[in-house]
């Protein structure tokens, strides 16, 4: 079965970065794209960006392009999303999400999420 | 304000049948780019609800349906139960931002 299985809880402080992994099994890891998405407490899910597994090529969404970076080591079936110069409004849960064989497939499975906090 | 707008909340009694609509442009729902839904019960991750404007993964209730329309589209459930109070999502592309967008979500609480 499919598990996107996420690292643990971040506290930062501003200015900080993090860099949050997802550990994929169950299927071909180089097959599937694999999403970022964050939510802020008590807000809607945002797309963050999107990496392809295979040969690690990228696309961000404008808002998070010069502070995110998605990487993947195929060794470890493992996705990383490092986000720098954190603020206080980058406190979010982030989830990592499989995307499908193709690249306008939809996110059919999601990780646990992990909390990251920016906070002083 | 998201690229795809949604009702903020909607509400049923148990039995019942609600819509949720998911309003979009040409640069997104419009042209090519599928529609997709997502339930998110409180304090979970989200899981995909429908896939490609109407279809349904397997274990998903037919009680849950999707269809789209020009530059809209709608997410409809019948029979309400209680285990459906969640927060909905659609999403889909847009080609203006080149990037995967998602509506505000909207609240579903079955009365």
């Amino acid at each position: 079965q499919v598990q996107l299985v996420q690292s643990g809880a971040e506290v930062k402080k501003p200015g900080a970065s993090v860099k949050v992994s997802c550990k994929a099994s169950g299927y071909t890891f180089t097959s599937y794209y694999m999403h970022w998405v964050r939510q802020a407490p008590g807000q809607g899910l945002e797309w963050m960006g999107i990496i392809n597994p295979s040969g690690g090529s990228t696309s961000y969404a404008q808002k998070f392009q010069g502070r995110v970076t998605m990487t993947r080591d195929t060794s470890t079936s493992t996705v990383y999303m490092e986000l720098s110069s954190l603020r206080s409004e980058d406190t979010a849960v982030y989830y990592c999400a499989r995307g499908g064989v193709r690249f306008l497939e939809w996110l059919g499975y999601w990780g646990q999420g992990t909390l990251v906090t920016v906070s002083s | 304000q998201s690229v795809l707008t949604q009702p903020p909340s909607v509400s049923g009694a148990p039995g019942q049948r609600v819509t949720i609509s998911c309003t979009g442009s040409s640069s997104n729902i419009g042209p090519n780019y599928d529609v997709n839904w997502y339930q998110q019960l409180p304090g979970t991750a989200p899981i995909l609800l429908i896939y490609g404007n109407s279809n349904r993964p397997s274990g998903v209730p037919d009680r849950f349906s999707g269809s789209k329309s020009g530059t809209s589209a709608s997410l409809a459930i019948t029979g309400l139960q209680a285990e459906d109070e969640a927060d909905y999502y659609c999403q889909s592309y847009d080609s203006s931002l080149s990037g995967w967008v998602f509506g505000g979500g909207t609240k579903l609480t079955v009365l």
